[in-house]
């Protein structure tokens, strides 16, 4: 079943604004990282955080991480229109070999 | 990309036919895992392998068996292709020193049609 659910679904804002979604999961984790998806491509890594971090920052990229609400967010500022792109967060369980996906987050940032 | 290839890019066939698709990387690396994607499901794992010979069920792994000969190549069949098999599929291989900090690096799909 799925782990990390993305919140919101779709999200649409206009060039030079910042775009926050979020990631909520079920279980204890090791770390949690999150994926970007331009149109019929393949994933592509951002960021991962560790389960003992809170926040992560990768040039325009910041992550926070928080294990009490099981929840995580990307935050991606000053957006551009080359961010178009469905933004994916996954979840290493805790003693797993596997990654855990979520359904993504399909971002528009509008010249 | 990590030299990561999948063959074919595309393919279209028929239900009840067998279909073998091809994961192939250049960098040796122990873990490989095949995902299949589909609107409103994101992405499912359907099998993966943690080295050769040795394989490992998914979320979604029913109509479908893997094998790894070679180190370098991860194979998906479906035995008798259904059209709810009907999916982009993606190979993936995991990259890192630990589990705890690996990532995994996705070669470029292969949209299958199952008529």
């Amino acid at each position: 079943s799925q782990q990390g659910e993305e919140d919101p679904q779709a999200l649409s804002i206009q060039e030079g604004e910042n775009a926050t979604m979020n990631c909520s999961y079920k279980t204890s984790i090791n770390n949690l990282q999150w994926y970007r998806q331009n149109s019929g491509r393949g994933l592509v890594h951002l960021i991962l955080i560790r389960s003992n971090e809170r926040e992560k920052h990768s040039g325009r990229l910041r992550v926070t991480l928080d294990t009490s609400k099981k929840s995580s967010s990307l935050l991606i500022t000053a957006s551009r229109a080359a961010d178009t792109a469905s933004y994916f967060c996954a979840t290493r369980e805790s003693g797993s070999e596997k990654l855990v996906f979520g359904k993504g987050t399909k971002l528009t940032v509008n010249p | 990309d990590a030299g990561i290839t999948q063959s074919p890019r595309h393919k279209v066939t028929e239900t009840g036919t067998p279909v073998t698709l091809r994961c192939h990387q250049t960098e040796n690396h122990r873990y490989m895992y095949w995902y299949r994607q589909d609107p409103g499901h994101g992405l499912r794992l359907i099998h993966y392998s943690y080295g050769v010979k040795d394989t490992d069920k998914g979320e979604v792994s029913d109509g479908y068996s893997v094998s790894r000969s070679k180190t370098e190549d991860f194979l998906l069949t479906l035995e008798s292709a259904t059209s709810s098999q009907t999916s982009v599929y993606f190979c993936a291989i995991s990259v890192g020193l630990a589990v705890l900090t690996d990532t995994q690096y996705f070669g470029p799909g292969t949209r299958l049609t199952v008529l």
